[in-house]
């Protein structure tokens, strides 16, 4: 079966740090991978998208940055922590052919 | 690009009442509209979806409706019961390799007893 794999589910950063999530796919292969955000109380704003190993479009400049180093893994970056980057980070995939979205569990980045 | 707006943002109904979730999206070529059901803490999970040679689509007690002259689809919960208390959320996007989803800002639903 597939599975979405994200980390951590809550996280407390300092600013200026940097920040590393992952997101991990099971049982699909050449999946399209996305970054969401959520700020509280909105909607879902679609922050990377990737449709293969090291292909990564970016929908809004901003701190953070992505990475897809293997199939199923996709990274979240930032070099430098705003109080700006807060907020419920989601990662999606898309198998090929279809057009449904699963969606991880979340992580609730709160910086301070 | 696709905007998609959503109403209301926030719906109170009794337990066995019905409810309706509205949006409107912007761009004439998307062609498929998933609905997704956020509970407390959790990410969203696709609850349906249509496709834009549909005009409607049901599924137990939840349906959508499309109206592409108009742009606009809705949902509709029937005989809604407490746990159907969750932040919906409808979509829109064109189908394709690098298809990307614009969501609408949500709808805050609440079953009361």
């Amino acid at each position: 079966s597939q599975t979405i794999h994200q980390w951590p589910a809550t996280l407390v950063q300092p600013v200026g740090s940097p920040l590393s999530l992952e997101c991990t796919v099971e049982g699909t292969s050449n999946p399209n991978l996305y970054w969401y955000r959520q700020a509280a109380g909105r909607g879902l704003q679609l922050l990377f998208y990737s449709v293969g190993i090291g292909q990564i479009s970016s929908e809004v400049p901003q701190n953070l940055s992505a990475s897809r180093p293997q199939d199923r893994q996709f990274i979240l970056s930032s070099k430098k922590l705003l109080l700006s980057d807060s907020g419920f980070y989601l990662c999606a995939f898309r198998d090929r052919g279809l057009d449904g979205y699963t969606f991880g569990s979340g992580t609730r980045l709160t910086v301070v | 690009g696709e905007n998609v707006e959503q109403h209301p943002s926030t719906l109170s109904v009794q337990e066995g009442d019905s409810a309706v979730i509205k949006c409107t999206y912007s761009d004439s070529a998307s062609n498929y509209f998933p609905w997704y059901k956020q509970e407390l803490g959790k990410g969203p999970q696709l609850i349906i979806d249509i496709r834009s040679n549909v005009g409607e689509k049901k599924d137990q007690r939840i349906a959508v409706t499309l109206n592409k002259t108009a742009k606009h689809f809705s949902l509709h919960i029937t005989e809604t019961q407490p746990e159907d208390s969750a932040v919906y959320f409808c979509a829109a996007s064109v189908t394709g390799t690098a298809s990307k989803l614009t969501f609408g800002t949500g709808t805050r639903l609440q079953v009361t007893l």
